[in-house]
């Protein structure tokens, strides 16, 4: 089945920073890739999600970028905010289900 | 708020016994999925239906069992609880299932603390 691997486990970025958080996958079939945003006590949200035909996608200051052929994506945040700081999980499809990465905990310093 | 309802928010309960999970998922969802969240870990998938049939398994222990009615909500079952079991559980929805890919969407998910 597929397998998921995020980096970093941490990252701490001084606001106004950009933040870059990897991900790899080892199932060549999986087609789509999500993004969650889990701050501490709450649900995991949907930030962007991206699939397999499009290379890259935006939305206001987050970004995925997707490499079919090396099978690794990245969620790029920029202009860090302290609202920012939280979990992120990636997640690539596998058959009927997600299968998420191990998150990555994310701090923006003020 | 994400549509998706979950009961109860909090469960405490001893090792050896049996508790249920109540999952409504969003207006217009078919698929329910759940997931367990242990402290400081990732989302494990336990198991998915879809228009009241299993679709997916993942590591859920036969211990656990799940099921989805012909309303659609769907109802995880905990039995021989053991300390080991104590996490949050989330339920999400989405419109589809299998190749089509939907968004999902996540309850608050339960705490279930067995002591």
């Amino acid at each position: 089945g597929e397998n998921v691997e995020q980096h970093p486990s941490t990252l701490s970025v001084q606001e106004g920073d950009s933040a870059v958080i990897k991900c790899t996958y080892s199932d060549s079939a999986s087609n789509y890739f999500p993004w969650y945003k889990q701050e501490l006590g709450k649900r995991p949200q949907l930030i962007i999600d991206i699939r397999s035909n499009v290379g890259e996608k935006k939305d206001q200051r987050i970004a995925v970028t997707l490499n079919k052929t090396a099978k690794h994506f990245s969620l790029h945040i920029t202009e860090t905010q302290p609202e920012d700081s939280a979990v992120y999980f990636c997640a690539a499809s596998d058959g009927n289900k997600l299968v998420f990465g191990a998150g990555t905990i994310l701090r923006v310093k003020s | 708020d994400s549509g998706v309802t979950q009961t109860p928010k909090h469960l405490i309960t001893a090792t050896g016994q049996r508790v249920t999970l109540r999952c409504s998922p969003r207006s217009g969802d078919l698929s329910v999925y759940w997931y367990q969240q242990s402290l400081d870990q990732g989302l494990q998938f336990l198991i998915q239906y879809y228009n009241g049939e299993e679709r997916a398994k993942g590591n859920i222990l036969e211990r656990f069992s799940a099921q989805q009615f012909p309303d659609l909500h769907s109802e995880l079952n905990l039995s021989s609880l053991e300390l080991g079991d104590s996490a949050l559980y989330f339920c999400a929805s989405s419109v589809a299932a299998g190749d089509t890919y939907s968004p999902l969407h996540f309850g608050n998910g339960t705490r279930l603390t067995v002591t």
